[in-house]
């Protein structure tokens, strides 16, 4: 089955603490990105990367940091910097040459404890 | 960036035709409009795509004018199953080309 898959679905964090979301994908896309949910909100873009060691910052990218050491995986380290974390974090893939389709995991939803 | 406008929300009712807008300022030239559909705690999941005129599918159609300043998504005869926010991608022209999603607009069907 090809798809996206991100995990943990839910994922708890400590004050100060760092934690990586986790992103896969079985597509063969080049281009990855990470989106942020609030509740009763849209997307914002938080990074993006186009191909494997190339990735861009977006709309909210503080806090915030990723790697892209491997076409299937994007992963996105949210740093003790980032001091409202709670939201539902989105992955998402496309090819290089239509981004507007993009490909969308079922999402992780961080928790400030 | 492009800054991409929707209604907050629409109500309609089982069988009736409904259509969303959604305003694109600023929008690449060569690009697609592309509208997305989200069910609670979940991915968007992508509906249909356009480039200018008309387009449709099995589930929509999208239309988009000339001007490429506003682009239409439209839903036969919708059902309960429709209820969810909907939301149009466009990309920024100019040196911004980073893709932005609308705020969306939540569809709640009713019986």
């Amino acid at each position: 089955d090809g798809g996206i898959t991100q995990s943990p679905k839910y994922l708890f964090r400590k004050e100060g603490q760092n934690v990586t979301l986790s992103c896969e994908q079985n597509l063969n896309h080049d281009a990855m990105y990470w989106y942020r949910q609030d509740p009763g909100q849209g997307l914002r873009l938080i990074y993006y990367s186009q191909i494997v060691n190339d990735f861009q910052k977006g709309d909210i990218a503080e806090g915030y940091s990723v790697s892209r050491e491997k076409k299937e995986s994007f992963p996105l380290t949210v740093t003790s910097a980032q001091k409202n974390p709670t939201a539902f974090y989105l992955c998402a893939s496309s090819s290089r040459r239509n981004q507007e389709t993009q490909y969308f995991g079922p999402g992780t939803r961080l928790l400030v404890l | 960036l492009a800054k991409t406008t929707q209604p907050i929300s629409m109500d309609s009712y089982e069988g009736q035709e409904v259509n969303i807008t959604c305003s694109h300022n600023n929008i690449a030239t060569n690009d697609y409009i592309t509208w997305y559909q989200q069910f609670p705690s979940q991915g968007p999941r992508f509906i249909i795509q356009g480039y200018k005129t008309k387009v449709t599918n099995e589930v929509a159609s999208l239309f988009i004018p000339a001007d490429r300043k506003s682009s239409t998504l439209s839903l036969p005869r919708v059902s309960l199953s429709d209820t969810a926010v909907y939301y149009c991608l466009a990309r920024g022209g100019g040196s911004a080309r980073q893709l932005t999603f609308g705020s969306g607009t939540q569809l709640t069907v009713l019986p």
